[in-house]
């Protein structure tokens, strides 16, 4: 059974570069999150999708971070420029609709801007 | 509003001794509860849950937590604790705000097993 499987592990990259991070949620689940964890500021949420439509983006740091789930099996978050301060683990997690659901997550993207 | 609070950001206990990690919870609502672990480079995995069928919940790798509704408390336990315990472990709650569901997540606390 698989779980929320995320792509790349990790990602080293310049700033100013683009970044794109996958996501692929647990067949079934209808809500998936995208969350940000650094040392400092400990696990955030960025954006959160039902069915495919994005529910809350309060999260999201500026304009040059997107999300986009164009079908129930694939989400992607785009950083463009990216900067140094946007190195952190990105971590995907999908659920179930519903109360008691627990989130699932996926092992995360390690992500270095240089 | 929701919130969380761990009261403890660290704790340390010897292997073979009970573990206690501490949270209350605000709810203006019926919440459901659930404690996560987070091992190094990893994500985080469930350990338990509390959905309101019983007070006292069994989790994985022998941790159990019990719901205490007069002291908004869902503290985690466990009775011996083993070196793989070592990790970082967050309790989450969960509301239903008018048909949108929020995971507000707690600071987090980071256990050592001494051996």
């Amino acid at each position: 059974d698989a779980g929320v499987i995320q792509s790349p592990r990790h990602e080293v990259t310049e700033m100013g570069q683009e970044v794109t991070l996958r996501c692929k949620p647990i067949s079934g689940h209808n809500s998936l999150f995208w969350y940000r964890q650094t040392m400092m500021r400990g696990l955030e949420l960025l954006i959160y999708f039902n069915n495919n439509v994005p529910i809350d983006d309060s999260g999201m740091p500026e304009d040059r971070f997107s999300a986009k789930m164009p079908n129930a099996s694939f989400s992607t978050l785009k950083i463009q420029p990216s900067e140094p301060r946007d190195s952190a683990v990105y971590f995907c997690a999908s659920t179930s609709r519903g109360l008691n659901q627990p989130q699932h997550f996926g092992d995360g993207t390690r992500l270095s801007i240089l | 509003a929701q919130s969380v609070t761990q009261l403890d950001s660290h704790v340390s206990v010897s292997e073979g001794t009970p573990v206690l990690l501490r949270c209350n919870y605000s709810s203006s609502y019926s919440p459901s509860l659930f404690w996560y672990v987070q091992h190094p480079n990893k994500g985080l995995q469930l350990l338990l849950k509390y959905t309101s069928a019983a007070t006292l919940v069994k989790g994985i790798n022998g941790f159990e937590a019990e719901f205490k509704k007069s002291e908004t408390s869902f503290h985690l336990t466990k009775p011996s604790a083993h070196m793989s315990d070592a990790a970082e472990y967050f309790c989450v709650v969960s509301e239903d705000t008018s048909g949108t569901y929020k995971y507000i997540f707690g600071t987090g606390t980071r256990l050592k097993v001494l051996a």
